[in-house]
């Protein structure tokens, strides 16, 4: 099965810039989708297609993807960013839907 | 809007149906998911259903023990769980899935209901 590996937790001071990766095999040949995730709240798509932010998300959230891994960025990091960021990914050999494991992102 | 409903306590073995109501699209035009999370852990993929129900798909950890329906006429999606494992506990989410080219993302998705499985 396709597997994605997500770096363990981060830590940014507010006003910097925030990476979060998303390895996965030849990954940049799929579209990779990410999702914020605050406590006790449900999950809400940040980036898809790679690099596309849907309409409400700031322009501070941006990503890329190449070779074996994928990258969210947020700039100018502020206390509403901390939640666990999830990339996903279709696997079309299996069917299958596959997440991430997750990071958790902390504003220090 | 997604309103998931549905959960609660059951024991190993058991059975329980979840639904999904949706509202503010055409929801026969677009396909569903099923997502859930273990307490303290990340979202695993559950089970996928096509608009017209032509095509499901269910994660390997589900597969033969749930299954994904849908009523387009009364905009509900549902997932029948039997055969119940503690390993099943966690919050489950329906979403919407949009897609482009072969790939597929979720958007929106609903507030989660939460199944316990203990004995």
């Amino acid at each position: 099965s396709y597997v994605l590996t997500q770096p363990p937790p981060v830590s940014v001071a507010p006003g910097k810039t925030a990476t979060i990766t998303c390895g996965g095999s030849n990954i940049g040949s799929k579209s990779v989708h990410w999702y914020q995730q605050k406590p006790g709240r449900a999950p809400t798509l940040v980036i898809y297609e790679d690099t596309e932010r849907p309409s409400g998300v700031p322009e501070r959230f941006s990503a890329s993807n190449s070779g074996n891994t994928a990258t969210l960025t947020i700039s100018r990091v502020d206390a509403g960013d901390e939640a666990d960021y999830y990339c996903q990914v279709w696997d079309s050999d299996s069917n299958h839907v596959r997440f991430g494991g997750g990071t958790k992102l902390t504003v220090l | 809007q997604l309103v998931e409903s549905g959960g609660g306590l059951v024991k190993p073995g058991g059975s329980l149906r979840l639904s999904c109501e949706a509202a503010g699209f055409t929801f026969s035009t677009y396909g569903m998911n099923w997502v859930r999370q273990a307490p303290g852990e990340g979202l695993e993929w559950v089970s996928y259903i096509s608009g017209s129900t032509t095509f499901t798909h269910y994660a390997d950890s589900v597969k033969g023990r749930f299954t994904i329906t849908r009523d387009n006429a009364k905009d509900s999606l549902f997932l029948q769980m039997n055969s119940l494992r503690v390993e099943d506990t966690g919050v489950y989410y329906c979403a919407r899935e949009l897609t482009s080219s072969g790939t597929g993302w979720f958007d929106p998705w609903g507030q989660g209901t939460l199944v316990t499985v203990s004995p």
